[in-house]
């Protein structure tokens, strides 16, 4: 079946922009994270999602970022007034218990601050 | 808290040869231990996982990783690698308190040479 997917792939964005970033995870998966990559590192966690609740928010960064999940399936992470620090590849895994223990991770977007 | 150590940024290796990335983690609490990897421009995909019973773990692709709780590792094998191999490596640690938080090292690139 279809696996994880983001969208877009690639944002380039000029600093104070808005971005939208989006995830499809697989189907009936009730537990969707999203984390930050930089370049060099492992990802770091953002955000955790147990179908349409936000359990835990506690990587955000700063109030410039905000991720919903409406209807407990798509998720959009969004990046206020963007700075050149967000540059980073932004993933979304998502699982199918809640918590989960294999975690099923899209190809993630690259976002570029210039 | 927890922190999870890839010593080696990169690692060179002939095909056929065998190899070892190293993890070492750091931990006040149980942990569940992973490993994924990251092809190019793909998500990240499960390798293995210990989460409890025998400390010698096989994975896909024909990787294996032993749990050494005297001396906090997770070491990654292979007895002989393809050139189908290169990619990069992480190790992650989940805390036994946590039902979904993952920790994550920098990551290793394992290079194969012809």
């Amino acid at each position: 079946g279809a696996g994880v997917s983001q969208s877009p792939r690639y944002k380039v964005a000029k600093r104070g922009q808005d971005v939208a970033l989006r995830c499809d995870p697989i189907s009936g998966h009730v537990s969707l994270f999203w984390y930050q990559q930089a370049l060099g590192q492992g990802p770091e966690f953002l955000t955790y999602f147990q179908n349409e609740a936000q359990l835990d928010k506690s990587g955000l960064p700063s109030d410039r970022f905000f991720a919903e999940r409406p209807e407990g399936s798509v998720s959009t992470l969004k990046i206020q007034r963007t700075q050149q620090e967000d540059s980073a590849v932004y993933l979304c895994a998502s699982s199918s218990m809640s918590g989960g223990e294999t975690q099923y991770f899209g190809p993630g977007t690259r976002l570029l601050v210039l | 808290a927890q922190s999870v150590t890839q010593l080696d940024s990169q690692v060179p290796v002939f095909e056929e040869a065998p190899v070892e990335l190293r993890c070492n983690y750091s931990s006040s609490v149980s942990v569940y231990l992973f490993w994924y990897v990251q092809y190019p421009n793909q998500g990240l995909q499960l390798l293995l996982k210990y989460l409890s019973g025998s400390t010698l773990v096989k994975g896909i692709n024909g990787f294996e990783a032993e749990f050494n709780k005297s001396q906090t590792s997770f070491h990654l094998r292979k007895p002989s690698v393809h050139i189908s191999d290169t990619a990069e490596y992480f190790c992650a640690v989940r805390p036994a308190d946590s039902n979904y938080q993952l920790i994550w090292g920098a990551g290793t690139k394992l290079i194969i040479k012809p």
